[in-house]
């Protein structure tokens, strides 16, 4: 089944430490996107990629890193730079990034802080 | 940039009523979409719905680009419509889609 896969579903992440979230698509997207969501809260973009080696930074980029090595793959690296880790993170990809084409949504990443 | 306003912020209904959710959008928009962030948090495209009226079911959604607003319609609602349903559209400044920031559904059974 064609899809979007995200891992871990939950995560936890000690005080300075480094983690990276996987996200991986088999619909041959070019864009990919990684969301932030607080709780009771809407969609925040941290990064997104529209093309394989070339990556953008969203609204919140701040403590975050990516990188766009294969199309398949637009991993997120949450840094100890970043103070306020816990979410839940949202991996997403569309044919292009023209933004005229539908998004599609992994089942999400839950990171929590030790 | 592009303002996304959803109403009601949170609706509760018994099982078997229907409901209209609203989107509006402070600018011109090429193209809306239509999702339901399930209580798990995975989210489903429902609708990409630019103009006009599109069915898929029990639901059914209505753009109005002119009067820069979107309706989605729930009929027959059933418990497994809870959770939370965003509209989202392209900026107008940048490379980004906006959403914006929900409608949770609770239907009781």
């Amino acid at each position: 089944d064609g899809g979007i896969t995200q891992s871990p579903k939950y995560l936890f992440r000690k005080e300075g430490q480094n983690v990276t979230l996987s996200c991986e698509q088999n619909l041959n997207h070019d864009a990919m996107y990684w969301y932030r969501q607080d709780p009771g809260q809407g969609l925040r973009l941290i990064y997104y990629s529209q093309i394989v080696n070339d990556f953008q930074k969203g609204d919140i980029a701040e403590g975050y890193s990516v990188s766009r090595e294969k199309k398949e793959s637009f991993p997120l690296t949450v840094t100890s730079a970043q103070k306020n880790p816990t979410a839940f993170y949202l991996c997403a990809s569309s044919i292009d990034g023209t933004l005229n084409e539908k998004l599609f949504f992994g089942s999400g990443t839950q990171l929590s802080v030790l | 940039g592009i303002q996304v306003e959803q109403s009601p912020p949170d609706l509760i209904l018994q099982e078997g009523a229907n409901s209209t959710l609203r989107c509006n959008f402070s600018d011109s928009v090429n193209n809306l979409q239509w999702f339901h962030q399930n209580p798990w948090g995975q989210l489903i495209n429902l609708f990409y719905i630019p103009s006009g009226t599109k069915q898929n079911g029990r639901l059914s959604a209505t753009t109005v680009a002119t009067e820069r607003y979107s309706l989605l319609y729930i009929s027959s609602s059933q418990t497994t419509d809870s959770g939370v349903y965003f509209c989202a559209v392209p900026s107008n400044r940048d490379d980004k889609i906006i959403f914006g920031k929900g409608t949770r559904l609770h239907i009781l059974p």
